[in-house]
């Protein structure tokens, strides 16, 4: 089966520029995850799709940053205006809908680049 | 919250011999998860590893390996014969119940021939 996909790879914009970050599940993944590591830093939580809702997304920093799932399948993350402190690597992770006392194994994407110049 | 500390920011091991990553981890949970990924250079992160916290016997995947000592909040990775395709970006990482994972500093392994 074919894993998490991102898009695009690199992206380097100028500060106060938009980006739109795209990720594709595995599919029949109803969890969605996006998480973001900064230079040098920990792997930090963004945010948690279940299907097309957002079930967590106390990892957001700041109202610069929309997350969208249409229709349960792939997410879109935008950062409107972006900052210098932007920069980093966003991952998209998915994983399939399991109970609420388990937990499935997330995949992870490759990972877009994103530097803010 | 948890929090998840991996003390070695960098390691090196000689082929085929045996390495050990560290990972402790804080929580106040009592049913959870510990995953090992790793991240080859310029490649996607894999899953190496996991346990669930309320099985007492370690996971183990081919040369892989953990040990983890729940009263000890202490999760290490052991990679036996280890070879030059095993270099890479370890993280230790925390979850539970479907929820987001927490990571660690990560522990940059090198492989040397």
């Amino acid at each position: 089966e074919a894993g998490v996909t991102q898009f695009p790879s690199h992206s380097v914009i100028e500060k106060g520029q938009t980006v739109t970050l795209r990720c594709d599940p595995i599919s029949g993944h109803d969890n969605l995850y996006w998480y973001r590591r900064v230079m040098g830093k920990e792997i930090k939580f963004l945010l948690h799709f279940v299907k097309e809702s957002k079930q967590d997304e106390s990892g957001m920093p700041n109202n610069r940053f929309l997350a969208e799932r249409t229709g349960g399948t792939y997410s879109t993350l935008k950062v409107q205006p972006a900052e210098l402190e932007d920069s980093g690597v966003y991952f998209c992770a998915s994983s399939r809908l399991a109970g609420a006392y388990s937990t499935d194994t997330q995949y992870f994407g490759p990972g877009t680049r994103l530097t803010v110049l | 919250a948890q929090t998840v500390t991996q003390s070695q920011p960098e390691m090196s091991v000689q082929e085929a011999e045996t390495v050990t990553l560290s990972c402790t981890y804080d929580t106040s949970e009592s049913n959870y998860y510990l995953f090992w990924y790793k991240q080859p250079p310029s490649r996607q992160m894999i899953l190496v590893i996991r346990q669930e916290a309320y099985k007492q016997q370690n996971a183990t995947e081919n040369r892989f390996s953990v040990n983890f000592q729940k009263a000890a909040k202490s999760f290490s990775l052991k990679i036996s014969d280890s070879q030059l395709g095993d270099t890479a970006m370890y993280f230790c990482a925390f979850g539970n119940a479907g929820n987001m994972l927490t990571f660690g500093g990560g522990t940059r392994l090198m492989v040397k021939p």
